[in-house]
């Protein structure tokens, strides 16, 4: 069975452009989650995405948004990119509605994305 | 708000010896799980071991096991017999129903041959 996949691996973009990530689930997996990490911070929760609808958003400015489509799918984009936004991005899936511990999320390899 | 606190920001361990990691957490709620991830130099987080709040019996997957103490709120990771492949970061995590993970800072873990 296919793992989480993300696209691109790794990405150099300029300050003030915008980017777009994108996350594979696993299939038939219906809830998508982001995160951020960088070595400052650790691993930051973004949002998260169960069909189609926005279920967590964590404390990150309005400059990030996200969006899940039928096929579960999930998009995370980036505007007016800031050299402090230059991190790996996560994104993690997992099947069931609200999570018990044995539904383990599983993580992709990243983004790597480098703002200059 | 939940947070979750590693102490210990690197360490290192002989090969076959034995390591503990520690993870003490902060919440209210009374439902909720821990993890402890590993993410090696791939970057793939590779979940290791998860505990339930509320079982009172610690964790245990082969060469892993968790000591969990609630009223501390304390989950530490305990790595037997280290092998050179347990090099990585570990992450001790935080969840409660939904799939919003709360990460702690990590700890880097070099085991040596």
């Amino acid at each position: 069975k296919a793992g989480v996949t993300q696209t691109p691996r790794y990405l150099i973009k300029t300050r003030g452009q915008q980017v777009t990530l994108s996350c594979s689930p696993i299939s038939g997996h219906r809830s998508v989650s982001w995160y951020q990490q960088t070595p400052g911070q650790g691993l930051q929760f973004l949002f998260e995405y169960f069909s189609e609808t926005q279920r967590n958003k964590g404390n990150f400015p309005g400059r990030f948004s996200g969006r899940q489509f039928s096929n579960s799918r999930s998009e995370m984009n980036v505007s007016t990119l800031e050299l402090g936004d230059s991190a790996l991005y996560l994104c993690a899936s997992s099947g069931r509605d609200r999570g018990r511990v044995g539904d383990e999320a599983f993580f992709g390899q990243g983004t790597r994305l480098t703002v200059v | 708000a939940q947070t979750v606190t590693q102490s210990q920001p690197e360490m290192s361990v002989q090969e076959a010896e034995t390591v503990t990691l520690s993870c003490t957490y902060d919440t209210s709620e009374s439902n909720y799980y821990l993890f402890w991830y590993k993410q090696p130099p791939s970057r793939q987080m590779i979940l290791v071991i998860r505990q339930e709040a509320y079982k009172q019996q610690n964790a245990t997957e082969n060469r892993f096991s968790v000591n969990f103490q609630k009223a501390a709120k304390s989950f530490s990771l305990k790595i037997s017999d280290s092998q050179l492949g347990d090099t990585a970061m570990y992450f001790c995590a935080f969840r409660s129903g939904t799939y919003k993970y709360i990460f702690g800072t990590g700890t880097r873990l070099k085991v040596l041959a």
